[in-house]
């Protein structure tokens, strides 16, 4: 059965830094890996999604790498700010074509002004 | 502008009332999906659905039920059954066939149970 991990579970950074959050996923027939940030009380909402045959994504100052046959994804976010306090997800999805995904519990960031 | 919403923000239960959860798509996607959030956990599926009038059971389904009468519409009925349902409610939908399988999300529903 998939499992998805995200270690750390809590992160306090100086505004400025750069910061890389980890992912880990113990089965590697994935068909692809979302990250997700989610502010307090509200949804989800899709950062970056690598398919299984790529090995990043990048957005503006974020960056997301795969290895799959690791199991482990990295969410690079380049001179954080304050704005990017929030929960980051990684979710993967399986190769069953149910399209159903699987969610690590998240690391909750804060950047301090 | 195209999206999901989810009704209400937030929902009160009594102690044996069924309560149901509105979630609506105007993206033209075929599949959606019900989870539940709880404090400190990630996201666990309750039920889903890839084509109308059909869905399937997720991993914690017991005490939930849900229709799929038209594309747009996935409500989720949370019945007396289930024990613990105070939780934050997400649906997501995903446009099936493409190349990317992006999961959208609604704003979420908030249950408390009095």
């Amino acid at each position: 059965k998939q499992e998805v991990t995200q270690i750390p579970a809590a992160l306090s950074v100086p505004e400025g830094e750069n910061l890389v959050l980890n992912c880990s996923f113990t089965d590697s027939a994935i068909y692809n890996l979302q990250w997700f940030r989610q502010d307090p009380g509200k949804g989800l909402t899709s950062l970056l999604l690598i398919q299984s045959s790529q090995r990043e994504q990048t957005s503006g100052r974020l960056n997301a790498s795969l290895d799959k046959s690791s199991g482990r994804s990295t969410l690079y976010i380049a001179a954080s700010q304050p704005g990017d306090s929030a929960t980051y997800l990684c979710a993967v999805s399986d190769t069953s074509g149910t399209y159903k995904y699987i969610f690590g519990t998240g690391t909750r960031l804060k950047v301090l002004a | 502008d195209g999206g999901i919403t989810q009704s209400p923000k937030y929902l009160f239960r009594k102690e044996g009332q069924n309560v149901t959860l509105s979630c609506e798509q105007n993206l033209n996607h075929d599949a959606m999906y019900w989870y539940r959030q709880d404090p400190g956990q990630g996201l666990r599926l309750i039920y889903y659905s890839q084509i109308v009038n059909d869905f399937q059971k997720g991993d914690i389904a017991e005490g939930y039920s849900v229709s799929r009468e038209k594309k747009e519409s996935f409500p989720l009925t949370v019945t007396s059954a289930q024990k613990n349902p105070t939780a934050f409610y997400l649906c997501a939908s995903i446009r099936q066939g493409s190349s990317y399988n992006e999961q959208f999300f609604g704003p979420g529903t908030r249950l408390t149970v009095l």
